[in-house]
């Protein structure tokens, strides 16, 4: 039972575009949702996170978004920068169930360019 | 420098050995885990730990075992390795649990 969901195992972009990577969960109780991003041969680093009181958060050049209807937070990077070429991991955690991450399965960014 | 530090960097082993993947930390944070990556699945956390004393299962458990002396010390033990146990594994800690969570640099451990 895959609760945290990311459908899409590579994204390629061009340099100075926007890259956008989506994940889905199915559990409501989940209530903080982060980004980390991981280079080979490292462990992951933590990017970005989104509380479920909030629709949006932003830091520089990276941009959480949550639609908690829908059960779909996205990362948009802009403008998109070759070092930005990693696999990026979603992760959601819930305070009943003592906030443990649940992991997706990691989309791997290329960024050309 | 602060941090994560994991020993070994990679390790092969023969099925039914016994092996320890060793983790420590210098932040003094609370809670410590153990994940496995495997292609495909992402990270499943195996075990973790609120703080020195405690520890909990996670989402795959099975076959591992760890402990918790003290703050800065997380092992995790493989009894009797198998196949199935071949991943990269990573320690990760938290100033408490439900904090952001610094990862290790991971242990490649493949059992033969």
């Amino acid at each position: 039972d895959q609760q945290v969901k990311q459908n899409s195992p590579s994204l390629s972009v061009q340099e100075g575009r926007i890259s956008i990577l989506n994940c889905d969960y199915t559990n409501s109780m989940f209530d903080y949702f982060l980004w980390y991003k991981k280079y080979p041969a490292e462990g992951p680093t933590f990017l970005i996170s989104i509380s479920s009181i909030k629709d949006k958060n932003e830091d520089g050049r990276f941009t959480v978004f949550l639609n908690k209807s829908a059960k779909h937070l996205s990362l948009h990077i802009v403008p998109s920068q070759p070092g930005d070429s990693a696999v990026y991991f979603c992760a959601a955690s819930a305070e009943t169930s003592g906030s443990r991450l649940t992991f997706g399965e990691g989309t791997q960014l290329t960024v050309n360019p | 420098i602060a941090g994560i530090t994991q020993a070994p960097t990679s390790q092969i082993l023969a099925a039914g050995r016994r092996m320890t993947l060793r983790c420590t930390q210098d932040m003094r944070h609370n809670a410590m885990y153990w994940y496995r990556q495997d292609l495909g699945l992402g990270l499943r956390l195996i075990h973790y730990s609120n703080t020195a004393g405690t520890t909990g299962k996670g989402e795959v458990p099975d076959g591992y075992s760890v402990s918790r002396a003290n703050t800065d010390d997380f092992p995790l033990t493989l009894a009797s390795a198998v196949p199935s146990q071949t991943s990269v594994y990573f320690c990760a800690s938290a100033r408490e649990l439900g904090y952001e969570q610094y990862f290790g640099p991971g242990t490649r451990l493949t059992v033969t």
